[in-house]
Parts: structure tokens; sequence; C-alpha cells
């Protein structure tokens, strides 16, 4: 079965400051990958989406996550941490056969970026 | 505006009291899906369907019921909530084979 860790619930950043948020995923054979991200009291909006093409992903607001598979990993990255990326950012695993697809989802990063 | 709408978005309610949480979506996918989110737990899937009339069961589908009638909608019902299923609740659809969801904005569900 597939499964999706995220190390750290919580990462503060000072603004400017990297962001590096961590998933780490286990699956059989090369799955599809993805980060959402919830900002307070709102839903689910897609940052990027890993689906076997170019390794390296880039996505809105500035992030980008890199697909490794010799580390089994899709970790989020953005260069400079604005006031507005603090939220929450799960990561999410699919299988690539079509039929039922559900995302597996990690338990979630919330993101606080200090002034 | 392509999306996909929940209503209510917020529901107090007592245990034992039927209720039913609607989805919509107007993008004709054909694959919609419930989720509930608890902290620290992430997302997980409670009830998904591939087309009209078909619907199985996710991962954590006690307690909840679901039908397709139509394309565009996906309600959630809670036949007799209890304490347990207060949460919050996402809707998302995609196309049949398709990799991306496009999910809801979320129910937030207290049950008393």
């Amino acid at each position: 079965a597939q499964s999706v860790t995220q190390l750290g619930s919580h990462v503060s950043v000072s603004e400017g400051a990297l962001v590096l948020l961590r998933c780490n995923y286990s699956s059989s054979v090369p799955p599809y990958l993805f980060w959402y991200v919830q900002y307070p009291n709102q839903g689910l909006q897609l940052l990027l989406k890993y689906t076997s093409a170019a390794t390296l992903v880039k996505g809105i607001n500035g992030f980008e996550a890199e697909f490794k598979k010799s580390e089994t990993s899709f970790h989020l990255t953005k260069p400079s941490a604005h006031m507005s990326d603090a939220a929450e950012y799960f990561c999410a695993v699919s299988d690539i056969s079509p039929g039922n697809t559900p995302l597996v989802f990690g338990k979630g990063t919330r993101l606080s970026v200090i002034a | 505006e392509a999306q996909v709408t929940q209503n209510p978005r917020y529901l107090i309610t007592v245990t034992g009291k039927k209720l039913t949480v609607t989805c919509s979506q107007n993008m004709n996918h054909e694959y919609m899906s419930w989720y509930r989110q608890d902290p620290g737990l992430g997302l997980r899937q409670i009830y998904y369907s591939m087309n009209v009339e078909v619907t199985d069961k996710g991962d954590v589908p006690e307690g909840y019921k679901v039908s397709r009638k139509e394309k565009r909608n996906f309600p959630l019902i809670l036949e007799s909530p209890s304490p347990n299923q207060t949460s919050l609740y996402f809707c998302a659809s995609r196309v049949r084979d398709g990799v991306t969801q496009y999910f809801g904005p979320g129910t937030r569900l207290l049950v008393l």
C-alpha cells in the first residue's frame, strides 16, 4: 500500500529564508505525486504535481519540487519565504493505474513565516 | 468558473439527526470522491464514484452513505451522526482517467 511521510508537523522560517518541506513516499512503482496547500479556513489548492515527466517540477507561487526516485522523496522548496506562504501543506501520492486512484495524503506540515 | 461547490460550509448538529452534505461540480467530471480531514491524520477517502450509479467504499466508509444519481452531484449522507464524525469534509472531482483532483472548499461539521 502506498503511504506518505511528511517530516515535521510544523516548520517555521523567517521571511526571505529558504522554505524546505520534506515528503517521502512508499510505493512499489513510481507514482504520481502532488503538493497541495491549504490556507486558513479554505479548501485545498494544487501547488504542483509530478506525473513522470521532468523530475524538477515548478508550481505556483514560486514553489518547486524535485522527484528523486533513489531517495523516494518529493521535497517542496521555495527560495524566499513570504508572509503569504503561511499555510498547511500536504504531500499526496496516487497510483498511476486507471480506476479509483485515491489520493493518499501525508499528515500535513504547517508552515509559519516570521517577519 | 470551473469549480466544486459544497453546502453547507459549516454545520452543527446533534447525535442521531440525519444530515446531508451536498457536492456539485460543473466540469463534467466522471470521478467524484469524499474525504475527511482530521488533525494529525491528513485526509482520508470515505467514498468515491467512477460515474453515475457507480459508487464504492474508500478507506473510512463506516457511518456514511453516498449516491450518484446525476453526474454533477455527489451528496454525502450521515444517517445517524456521532461525535466521532466531527471533522472537515472535502469533495473532489476529476475526469475519469485524469491525474489531478479538484477540491471543494470544505464543510466543517460538529456533532454534539
